[in-house]
């Protein structure tokens, strides 16, 4: 109950394209939902993020689309290209237990290739 | 603004040597902070988090263990390592649980 399934494992899109990353969860006490974007080598940095009172959300080419009955959020990247090419992780945020923080689980990454 | 700096970058260690690894926040106060490990580039695995000096929660039981002796600084450790400790280790902080995590470079552990 605590996992986030992320798919597809790796995507290649051309440039110019959209590139569209899935997201689904069970338990419904996680309440914020980030993305972050990994650059081989480097640690990963926060693209954009989203609440589960909001459907969607868009920043510059990047837009996250949630579906709170279904469970499910994605990520869709607009004009793709090559500069994207990178590791994108969803993750959601549990809200703290008794005694305990919460925590971030992390979906298991898509690797993108975007294709000049 | 706030920076978080890890060390060293990366590491090559024989198996049964000790391990330290440090990671330091700056442009902030009291943040929590966290240790993740990265495998074959993939899944960040929570393995410790730390919400104050001396307070230190484990996720989960291995090989490893973590220190906060001062607010901004949060170190990793083994008395001794195994191959399968190798991976990439991520540092991060947030201000609140519910705020944002920011990671650090990383540290590349390689066990041999």
């Amino acid at each position: 109950q605590q996992q986030v399934k992320q798919s597809p494992q790796s995507l290649i899109v051309q440039k110019g394209g959209i590139s569209i990353i899935n997201c689904a969860y069970e338990n419904t006490a996680f309440d914020y939902f980030p993305w972050y974007q990994q650059f081989p080598g480097k640690g990963p940095a926060l693209l954009i993020a989203i609440r589960p009172d909001v459907s969607e959300k868009k920043e510059g080419r990047f837009t996250i689309s949630f579906n709170k009955s279904a469970k499910q959020f994605s990520l869709h990247i607009m004009d793709s290209q090559p500069g994207d090419s990178a590791t994108y992780f969803c993750a959601a945020w549990m809200l703290p237990m008794p005694n305990q923080g919460g925590k971030l689980i992390f979906g298991q990454g898509t690797e993108l290739s975007v294709k000049p | 603004s706030q920076t978080i700096h890890q060390w060293p970058a990366t590491l090559v260690q024989p198996v049964g040597s000790p391990l330290s690894l440090e990671c330091t926040v700056e442009g902030t106060s009291n943040p929590n902070l966290y240790w993740y490990r990265q495998a074959a580039g993939r899944g960040l695995q929570l393995l410790f988090y730390s919400v104050g000096i001396g307070q230190i929660s484990s996720e989960v039981p291995q090989n490893l263990s973590a220190s906060r002796p001062q607010d901004r600084q949060f170190i990793l450790s083994s008395k001794k390592l195994l191959l399968s400790d190798s991976g990439f280790y991520l540092c991060a902080w947030s201000l609140g649980f519910t705020d944002t995590q920011y990671f650090g470079p990383g540290t590349r552990l390689t066990v041999l």
